[in-house]
């Protein structure tokens, strides 16, 4: 089966901007988990999506937003962007969800200038 | 909030040594316990996982223990080899609103020199 994979793999945007990053699960994953990777921070959730349902949400702002398609392909958006912003931003996928195996994808490393 | 602690931050060790890796984990309805590996510039990948109804697991030179009442769980890697040197991360699930989450510990930096 194909990897997790995620596009676009590097961004460069303006405080201000917004973005949407996209992520393809391994076929047959119904679930879909959102990532920001920071030095300082370490791996924190954002939210998971579950057959196009969000099941759940980290403590992240409203500017943090995301959507899953009927084919288990996950978007998350991100508006208004700050500096503090920049991260790397990993999905991952899995049968049933975040409490089994999950498979991450390579990341999309996202700066904000 | 829930958290995730582990220790150490980082570790160096020489080839052949063990490497031991320590998280302890705050809420104790926490059922399912992964680590990851991710190597410099490549993403996380899951090398074994735990559930709570069991105290040990191995496999090969990989073992992961398990201690429900006090809240922790160890990595042990022996016979470490330069190719084990990368990121370790410990993570535990919670539940939030409908669904779980992971949430990690900081991070381990393995360094293991030949």
């Amino acid at each position: 089966k194909a990897g997790v994979t995620q596009t676009p793999r590097y961004l460069i945007k303006t405080r201000g901007q917004q973005v949407t990053l996209s992520c393809s699960p391994i076929s047959g994953h119904r679930s879909v988990s959102w990532y920001q990777q920071t030095p300082g921070q370490g791996l924190q959730f954002l939210f998971e999506y579950f057959s196009e349902t969000q099941r759940n949400k980290g403590n992240f702002p409203g500017r943090f937003s995301g959507r899953q398609f009927s084919n288990s392909r996950s978007e998350m958006n991100v508006s208004t962007l700050e500096l503090g912003d920049s991260a790397l931003y990993l999905c991952a996928s899995s049968p049933h969800g975040p409490n089994y195996e999950q498979y991450f994808g390579p990341g999309t490393r996202l700066t904000v200038t | 909030g829930e958290n995730v602690e582990q220790h150490p931050s980082t570790l160096s060790v020489q080839e052949g040594d063990s490497a031991v890796i320590k998280c302890t984990y705050s809420d104790s309805a926490s059922n399912y316990f992964p680590w990851y590996k991710q190597e410099l510039g490549k993403r996380p990948q899951l090398i074994i996982d735990i559930r709570s109804n069991v105290g040990e697991k191995k496999d090969q030179r990989i073992a992961v223990t398990l201690n429900k009442t006090a809240k922790h769980f160890s990595l042990h890697i022996t016979e470490t080899q330069p190719e084990d040197s990368a990121v370790y991360f410990c993570a535990a699930s919670i539940g939030i609103e409908a669904g779980t989450a992971l949430i990690f510990g900081k991070g381990t930096t393995l360094s293991v020199s030949s």
